[in-house]
């Protein structure tokens, strides 16, 4: 059984180019979490979802991002116009059920805006 | 706003010892509490969690206690090992969030 999947590893884009993070739950999860880690900072929430369903959208900025997990395929985190800003780790996890249990991360996405 | 606050940003304990990582958290509606540990360059990977309905829970050499009333847990792993050398994150949910609130984590080293 395959972990959550993340790709790209590294991702490098040019301010104001668009960035896209693609993220596969682990077989039989329908739950997907996307977070984001500055440098030297813990993980922040940004966005959960189900398939085909925003369900918490708190942590998300309100401009550029946004996070899709469509009936096929895995989630996309999608950022327009990066900004240097932007660089950071984002990982996406998953699980199985609703309510409280452990979330599985992926290894993550490094993004580096340059 | 940081609701769950990991005050010791490094931690260094001789191998064969105890190693005690402390979480601070100040939302009362939490209950649910977990513990990762992060590699350089990889994912968080669980380690324990425990509900709030309890204030201790172990797993092999690791043990999380809770103390509610003081709104703080801790991560004891015994004995240390140079494996455990890692980044340590505290993490809180509550019913029907489903989100994982994390503190800023600990930098644990074991040193041979």
């Amino acid at each position: 059984n395959a972990g959550v999947m993340q790709n790209p590893r590294h991702l490098v884009r040019r301010r104001g180019q668009e960035a896209r993070l693609r993220c596969s739950p682990m077989k039989g999860h329908s739950h997907v979490y996307w977070y984001r880690q500055l440098p030297e900072e813990g993980l922040k929430f940004m966005v959960y979802l189900q398939k085909e369903n925003i369900i918490d959208e708190s942590g998300m900025p309100k401009e550029r991002f946004s996070a899709e997990f469509p009936k096929e395929g895995p989630s996309i985190l999608r950022i327009q116009q990066v900004v240097r800003g932007d660089s950071a780790a984002y990982f996406c996890a998953s699980s199985p059920l609703k309510g409280n249990t452990e979330a599985f991360f992926g290894q993550g996405t490094r993004l580096t805006v340059v | 706003d940081q609701q769950v606050k990991q005050n010791s940003p490094s931690l260094s304990v001789q191998e064969g010892r105890i190693s005690i990582l402390n979480c601070d958290y100040t939302n009362s509606m939490f209950d649910y509490f977990l513990w990762y540990k992060k590699y350089p360059a990889e994912g968080p990977t669980f380690l324990i969690s425990i509900s709030s309905i309890k204030d201790k829970n172990e797993d092999g050499r690791f043990t999380v206690f809770l103390n509610k009333s003081a709104k703080h847990l801790s991560l004891h792993i015994v004995p240390s090992q140079p494996g455990d050398s890692a980044v340590y994150f505290c993490a809180a949910s509550f019913q029907g969030a489903q989100k994982l609130v994390f503190g800023q984590g600990t930098r644990l080293t074991i040193n041979p």
